[in-house]
C-alpha cells in the first residue's frame, strides 16, 4: 500500500496549457515536499510546505498543502516544454522523525 | 551539479556478484540517505547515516549494507546480486538530521544485473 498516492500517473499536454497534479494520503504529514526529476538525474527539491492550508508560489508553479495536512497539489500555469519531467511528492509522517516517504510520481510531458 | 557525487554512474554485473556504490555528500552535510528507485516501486528508502552513525533503516535487504566514513562519504555494498536488484540507486544528503528539511540528491548509479 502506497502511503502517498499521486495522480494522474501520466499527463501529456500542449505547451501553454494549465495543469494540476495531486498527492493524497489518509495519513497526516508534518511536512510535504515536491521534487522534479529528469531522466538520468536525481530528484531536485522544488518546495517544502509545513502548515495546513499553506500556499507557495515558485514562478508559474503553485503548491498547496491541504488544511488537514493529508494532501497537496501542484498547479502549473502556461506549461512550457522545460516543465517536462517526473514530479514527486514526499512527506514526513506527523509526530515522527521518520524518513521521507515518496509517492510514485506523475510523469508530465509538455509538447511544443 | 547538486554537490552530491555518486560513482560509478553505470554498473553492469552478473548475478551472484558484489558491488560497492560510493557517495560523497554535499559539503557541510552530515546526513546521508540511500534510496532505490525502480519502475514499479518508485523511490524506496534503504538506510540513513548521520555523522558516521546509522540512524534509520528502511526496506534494506540483508544482502545490502552501508557505512559512512569519518570524511562523511558513504558506501552502499550490495552482495549476492539478483536480477531484481537492477535499479537506480540514489544517495541524498542534508545538513541536519530532521527529514523535513529537504534532501539534495546525487545523479544516481544505474545498476544492471545480468
Amino acid at each position: 500500500t502506497q502511503l502517498l498516492e499521486q495522480s494522474p500517473q501520466f499527463l501529456s499536454i500542449q505547451e501553454g496549457e494549465n495543469l494540476t497534479v495531486y498527492c493524497n494520503s489518509s495519513s497526516v504529514f508534518s511536512s510535504l515536499q515536491w521534487y522534479r526529476q529528469e531522466p538520468g538525474e536525481g530528484p531536485v527539491l522544488l518546495v517544502t510546505v509545513v502548515t495546513g492550508g499553506e500556499v507557495k508560489k515558485l514562478k508559474r508553479l503553485t503548491f498547496q498543502f491541504g488544511d488537514a495536512r493529508k494532501d497537496s497539489s501542484l498547479h502549473i500555469t502556461a506549461a512550457q516544454t522545460g516543465d517536462t519531467g517526473l514530479y514527486l511528492c514526499a512527506g514526513v509522517l506527523g509526530g515522527s522523525q521518520g524518513n521521507l516517504i515518496f509517492g510514485k510520481g506523475t510523469k508530465l510531458s509538455v509538447k511544443p | 551539479d547538486s554537490g552530491v557525487t555518486q560513482t560509478p554512474k553505470h554498473l553492469i554485473t552478473a548475478t551472484g556478484q558484489r558491488v560497492t556504490l560510493r557517495c560523497s555528500p554535499r559539503s557541510g552535510d552530515l546526513s546521508v540517505y540511500w534510496y532505490q528507485q525502480s519502475l514499479d516501486q518508485g523511490l524506496q528508502f534503504l538506510i540513513q547515516y548521520y555523522n558516521g552513525e546509522e540512524r534509520a533503516k528502511g526496506n534494506i535487504l540483508e544482502r545490502f549494507s552501508a557505512q559512512q566514513f569519518p570524511d562523511l562519504h558513504s558506501e552502499l555494498n550490495l552482495s549476492s546480486l539478483e536480477l531484481g536488484d537492477s535499479a537506480l540507486y540514489f544517495c541524498a544528503s542534508s545538513v541536519v538530521e530532521h527529514r523535513g528539511r529537504g534532501y539534495t540528491f546525487g545523479s544516481g548509479t544505474r545498476l544492471t544485473v545480468v
